[in-house]
């Protein structure tokens, strides 16, 4: 069957830290990953996209890396702030149709 | 910087009773997308819209259910005869041609009572 995997459980983290969460996928064919943020109540925010031809992509202190043969996917947010404390969200596409599937999200709380 | 609207915010609709809501994607998108996400649980995909055609849509996007864009500016989700179970947290989404990312709204907390 086909799952999208993130850790489930909360990630807690010194501020200044690096924070890396992981998505894992089964029998899905994306043809690119995006990672979004979303905090309680609100709607998910995009943060960056990266192509299955892409190995890794850069926005600020954020990092992620897609790696299709593990089918896996790590974002990176360095120098941790309190105010990156959110749920991070990855979705991916199935074969480049335009229907996007999400993860579980993962919580993460940066202490201050 | 362009968004997504939604409106209402937050509606209470009787069970049984038809609800419509409505979403202002982003101006140059072409690509619409409504999801869902109950309290708790994850952000579900409802329904792709494209070229005033349905894309692709999940196996919860039933009957019960219909989008349109009435114009060149709204986007909507009808929902005939809610449900207390269709009580959610309704996110519309868009997107540019290409393999750009989606784009959400603030989102619609439906409660059906």
């Amino acid at each position: 069957s086909q799952k999208i995997e993130q850790n489930s459980e909360a990630l807690n983290i010194q501020e200044g830290k690096t924070a890396t969460l992981t998505c894992n996928y089964t029998n899905y064919s994306p043809a690119y990953l995006q990672w979004y943020r979303q905090d309680p109540g609100r709607g998910p925010v995009f943060l960056l996209l990266i192509r299955e031809n892409e190995k890794e992509k850069r926005k600020e202190r954020l990092k992620v890396t897609f790696d299709t043969t593990l089918k896996q996917s790590l974002f990176h947010i360095t120098a941790s702030q309190p105010a990156d404390s959110a749920t991070y969200l990855c979705a991916l596409d199935n074969s480049g149709t335009y229907k996007y599937i999400f993860g579980t999200g993962t919580r993460l709380k940066v202490l201050a | 910087e362009p968004e997504v609207t939604q409106t209402p915010s937050h509606q209470v609709t009787q069970m049984g009773q038809e609800v419509i809501l409505r979403c202002v994607p982003i101006s140059n998108h072409l690509y619409f997308y409504w999801y869902r996400q109950i309290l708790g649980q994850k952000v579900e995909f409802l329904v792709s819209f494209y070229n005033n055609e349905i894309s692709e849509k999940s196996e919860i996007f039933d009957d019960q259910f219909s989008v349109e864009r009435p114009d060149g500016s709204n986007f909507t989700l009808k929902i005939r005869s809610t449900k207390l179970e269709d009580s959610a947290m309704y996110f519309c989404a868009s997107s540019a041609p290409g393999d750009g990312p989606a784009f959400f709204g603030q989102g619609t907390r439906l409660t059906v009572v």
